[in-house]
C-alpha cells in the first residue's frame, strides 16, 4: 500500500524569503516521488521527480527536494520565493514494485506576500 | 516531448443531459492514459485508467465512463450528469516513471 501526507493545507512565506512545502509518504518498498504545481484554473505541471541516487533533487523554476529515508519526507523547497511561487502543491509518491498508478497528496495551498 | 489536448475547455450542462469530454495526446505511442476528477479545486480523483485500445479500469462506481477508441484518444462520457458531477476534469499519460497532465476541463451541471 502507499499513502502520502502534506500535513499544510496552506503555507504563508514572505516573497525573497526560503519556503518549504511538506510531505510525508508511506510505501511498501522503494518510493518515487513527485511534486506537481497548479496554478488557478490550470493542470498539473510536473516539477521534479526522485527515482533513486542523489537525495537532493532539482527542478523546474528553482525548486528542490530532498529525499529523507529515514524520516519517509520529501520536503520542496526553494531560497528565495517569489510572489508568482503562489500556488497549489501536489506531492505524489508511487512504489517502486507497484501499479503506475501514483497517489497524490491534498495539495498545499503557497501563498507568498509581497 | 508529448502534449495533451482537452476538450471543450468550459462546460455548462443541466442535470440528466450527456456528457463527452475528450483527450488526444501527441508525441507518443501506447501510452498509459488517465482520467481524473478534482473537486473543490483540491484532492484529485482517479476515475479511469487504461494501458491501451479497448481497455479501461474503472477505479470508482459512479454515473460516468470512458473509452478508449484509438490509441492516443480517451473519451469520459455520461448517459445523464448528476449536479455531483460537476469539477475538473484532467486526463493525463504517464511517460517512463512520470505521469504529465492537460489543462483540464471544468464541468458546471446546473
Amino acid at each position: 500500500a502507499q499513502s502520502v501526507a502534506q500535513p499544510e493545507d496552506q503555507v504563508n512565506v514572505a516573497e525573497g524569503n526560503p519556503l518549504t512545502v511538506k510531505c510525508t509518504y508511506s510505501v511498501s518498498g522503494n518510493p518515487y516521488l513527485f511534486w506537481y504545481v497548479q496554478y488557478p484554473n490550470r493542470g498539473l505541471q510536473f516539477l521534479l521527480k526522485y527515482i533513486t541516487g542523489d537525495n537532493l533533487v532539482k527542478g523546474s523554476y528553482g525548486f528542490e527536494a530532498e529525499f529523507n529515508k529515514s524520516q519517509t519526507s520529501f520536503h520542496l523547497k526553494k531560497p528565495s520565493a517569489l510572489v508568482s511561487d503562489s500556488a497549489l502543491y501536489f506531492c505524489a509518491v508511487r512504489d517502486w514494485g507497484g501499479s503506475y498508478i501514483p497517489t497524490f497528496g491534498r495539495g498545499t495551498s503557497l501563498i507568498v506576500h509581497p | 516531448s508529448q502534449t495533451i489536448h482537452q476538450w471543450p475547455a468550459t462546460l455548462v450542462q443541466p442535470v440528466g443531459s450527456p456528457l463527452s469530454l475528450e483527450c488526444t495526446v501527441e508525441g507518443t505511442s501506447n501510452p498509459n492514459l488517465y482520467w481524473y476528477r478534482q473537486a473543490a479545486g483540491r484532492g484529485l480523483q482517479l476515475l479511469f485508467y487504461s494501458v491501451g485500445i479497448g481497455q479501461i479500469s474503472s477505479e470508482v462506481p459512479q454515473n460516468l465512463s470512458a473509452s478508449r477508441p484509438q490509441d492516443r484518444q480517451f473519451i469520459l462520457s455520461s448517459k445523464k450528469l448528476l449536479l455531483s458531477d460537476s469539477g475538473f476534469y484532467l486526463c493525463a499519460l504517464r511517460s517512463g516513471n512520470t505521469i504529465y497532465f492537460g489543462e483540464g476541463s471544468w464541468l458546471t451541471v446546473v
